[in-house]
């Protein structure tokens, strides 16, 4: 079956500090590829997506980039900031069917 | 827009009680989910409706959880009766199937505690 296996956390990192969260998968076929933030007391928010080999996923200064040589979609800032604390979840979803989550990583970033 | 709507956000309830949780998805969005998610975990799929129809159940313990998908739109999900184990964020959430893989939308979940 298909899995996601996360870097394990936490992680603590200063202010402007460059973010890397690794994130490697297993799946049959081309799944997309997704990061999720969940901040507390909320549900998961979608940050970013990429839906085929190479294509790199970007938003609100985070990027992954989906690499199916080595079945990976690390997610990296280059600078963080401490409203980025959250916990971060990566996934993977084929076209037909339900997503995969892997078990979330948490961030604390420090003044 | 109105993302996912859940409620309640909080449930505390006894052993052996029977408990509800409703969900409005995003308005247009054809597929349901709910899923669970323990406290350090990711979230683990309960089921899935496509419309109306369950097309996912498989990871529904369905000796005590049920659902239903009313007109293909709101969703309730019930656990009767509610064991110590279930204790638990659950979490709602809806996309668009078959328009491309946009990712999901999730409520702010229910936080059960069962006592």
């Amino acid at each position: 079956g298909n899995s996601v296996t996360q870097m394990e956390g936490p992680v603590t990192l200063s202010e402007e500090a460059f973010l890397t969260i690794n994130c490697t998968y297993t799946a049959t076929g081309y799944p997309s590829l997704f990061w999720y933030v969940q901040y507390p007391g909320e549900g998961l928010q979608l940050l970013l997506k990429a839906t085929k080999a190479d294509d790199k996923g970007s938003n609100k200064g985070f990027e992954a980039t989906y690499r199916k040589e080595t079945t990976s979609f690390h997610l990296e800032k280059g600078s963080v900031q401490v409203s980025d604390s959250a916990v971060y979840f990566c996934a993977l979803k084929p076209n037909a069917g339900k997503s995969t989550f892997g078990d979330g990583t948490t961030l604390t970033v420090k003044p | 827009e109105a993302g996912v709507v859940q409620s309640p956000r909080y449930k505390i309830i006894e052993k052996k009680q029977p408990v509800a949780f409703w969900c409005n998805p995003i308005s247009g969005h054809n597929t349901l989910y709910w899923y669970r998610q323990n406290l350090g975990q990711g979230p683990e799929l309960l089921i899935r409706y496509e419309n109306e129809e369950a097309v996912d159940d498989s990871q529904l313990p369905k000796d005590r959880f049920s659902a239903e998908r009313l007109k293909g739109v709101d969703s309730t999900l019930k656990i009767q009766p509610a064991e110590l184990g279930d204790s638990a964020v659950y979490l709602c959430a809806s996309s668009l199937e078959g328009q491309g893989n946009y990712g999901y939308t999730f409520g702010s979940g229910t936080r059960l505690t069962v006592v």
